[in-house]
């Protein structure tokens, strides 16, 4: 099946800071999220990206289909940006029905004041 | 506008005891639902999904079933829980392809 890897596995910043998450998949996907789990454990959608660029607030996501990558940015960085940030593909050969979503093992993001 | 519930939200079980774990979508129909699991070290996995009433896949051999009576409810069971089975269950369900979850049960098995 479908691999999907994030880096970097942790990931600290003061609080104002910028970074930048990565997303690789081993295959072509039909679906592409980013989830920002909480520390209560909720999953909260950022963005459904397939391909292209979208952008939200201070928050932005490339994913470049042919190489196989999705990035997601964090601008200005806040405490409460602060939780792990998942990774989630739907193979194109799963698609049609079933729209199964294969995770990555997430970032965890720590934002310091 | 579609909310997903689950409940409960905290379970702390014995071992061999049974489970059930409900989950609720309002605001549609017909939605494909999903029941996954997040144990310790971060990742999900997927261990049921549904694209209608009565049709349930396994992804994951295991000690646990999932049934939908109605459209718009799913049901994670067992009938003998096991300490592996301690996690966090995450009910989602899907709309144009952008899936949508649930708050999710903390389960412990002692």
């Amino acid at each position: 099946g479908i691999q999907v890897e994030q880096s970097p596995p942790d990931l600290i910043l003061q609080e104002g800071a910028n970074s930048t998450l990565r997303c690789n998949f081993s295959d072509s996907v039909n679906n592409l999220q980013w989830f920002h789990q909480n520390p209560w454990g909720q999953l909260i959608n950022l963005f459904y990206i397939p391909s292209g660029t979208k952008q939200n607030g201070r928050l932005s996501a490339t994913t470049v289909a042919t190489e196989r990558y999705s990035l997601l940015y964090i601008s200005s960085s806040q405490t409460t940006d602060s939780g792990v940030y998942f990774c989630a593909v739907v193979a194109i050969a799963d698609q049609g029905g079933s729209e199964k979503l294969v995770f990555g093992k997430g970032t965890k993001l720590t934002v310091n004041p | 506008s579609q909310t997903i519930h689950q409940w409960p939200a905290t379970l702390v079980q014995p071992v061999g005891s049974p489970l059930s774990l409900e989950c609720t979508v309002e605001g549609t129909s017909n939605p494909n639902l999903y029941w996954y699991r997040q144990a310790a070290g971060r990742g999900l996995q997927l261990l049921f999904y549904s694209v209608g009433i009565g049709q349930i896949s396994s992804e994951v051999p295991q000690n646990l079933s999932a049934s939908r009576p109605q459209d718009r409810q799913f049901i994670l069971s067992s009938k003998k829980l096991l300490l592996s089975d301690s996690g966090f269950y995450l009910c989602a369900w899907s709309f144009r392809g952008e899936q949508y979850f649930g708050p999710g049960t903390r389960l412990t098995v002692t």
